[in-house]
């Protein structure tokens, strides 16, 4: 079953401004990921954040995770048409030996 | 970073037929394996573990004489859609990981189509 929530569900913006995409989840998580997926492909890893993580940062991408609200959001700055693509958050639920992803954010960026 | 092969990427294929979608990862071992299905425009929807040497964890409402699972050695899982039809229709794709609750290194799908 799913246990993140993303919104929104569809994102279309101007290259050169930023995008926020945000998660949120049910249940105590060891950390929380974000992926990239082109259409057709498999998932690219973007980055991890752990529970005792607020705040990363990986080139134009940041990432913020707020346990006591269950949510997370990336941010990406300063977006290209390359960055088009569906963006998954993920969650490591404790006692969970697997992943589960969120429903995912379609951006699109205009050029 | 780490590889992870799947193949084929794509496969037609006539119902009633088996299909057999390979998945290595390249250069880590994986005692766990993941496969997923994924609809247009959907998430991804976790269908098994894969577990090297031992029978795989199917998710619930996943049924395992449809999708059996093989995993044989730490570098090569196997998905096979027993006697596919129309329905079973899907990207599939697996994942892998060098350590346990990181992160995942996914193949690159398969889309199953099936006449």
């Amino acid at each position: 079953s799913q246990q993140g929530e993303e919104d929104p569900q569809a994102l279309s913006i101007q290259e050169g401004e930023n995008a926020t995409m945000n998660c949120s989840y049910k249940t105590s998580i060891n950390n929380l990921q974000w992926y990239r997926q082109n259409s057709g492909r498999g998932l690219v890893h973007l980055i991890l954040i752990r529970s005792n993580e607020r705040e990363k940062h990986s080139g134009r991408l940041r990432v913020t995770l707020d346990t006591s609200k269950k949510s997370s959001s990336l941010l990406i700055t300063a977006s290209r048409a390359a960055d088009t693509a569906s963006y998954f958050c993920a969650t490591d639920p404790q006692g969970a030996q697997k992943l589960v992803f969120g429903q995912g954010t379609r951006l699109t960026i205009n050029p | 970073g780490a590889v992870v092969s799947q193949h084929p990427s794509r496969v037609i294929c006539k119902s009633g037929t088996s299909v057999k979608i390979e998945c290595r990862s390249l250069d880590f071992q994986a005692t766990t394996m993941f496969w997923y299905r994924q609809f247009p425009k959907q998430s991804l929807m976790l269908m098994a573990t894969s577990n090297e040497g031992s029978k795989a964890t199917y998710e619930q409402g996943v049924e395992k004489d449809k999708f059996l699972i093989n995993h044989a050695s730490l570098t090569l899982s196997t998905l096979t859609v027993t006697s596919a039809h129309p329905e079973d229709s899907s990207f599939y794709i697996c994942s892998a990981s060098p350590r346990q609750g990181e992160k995942l290194f996914f193949g690159s799908g398969t889309q199953l189509s099936v006449l």
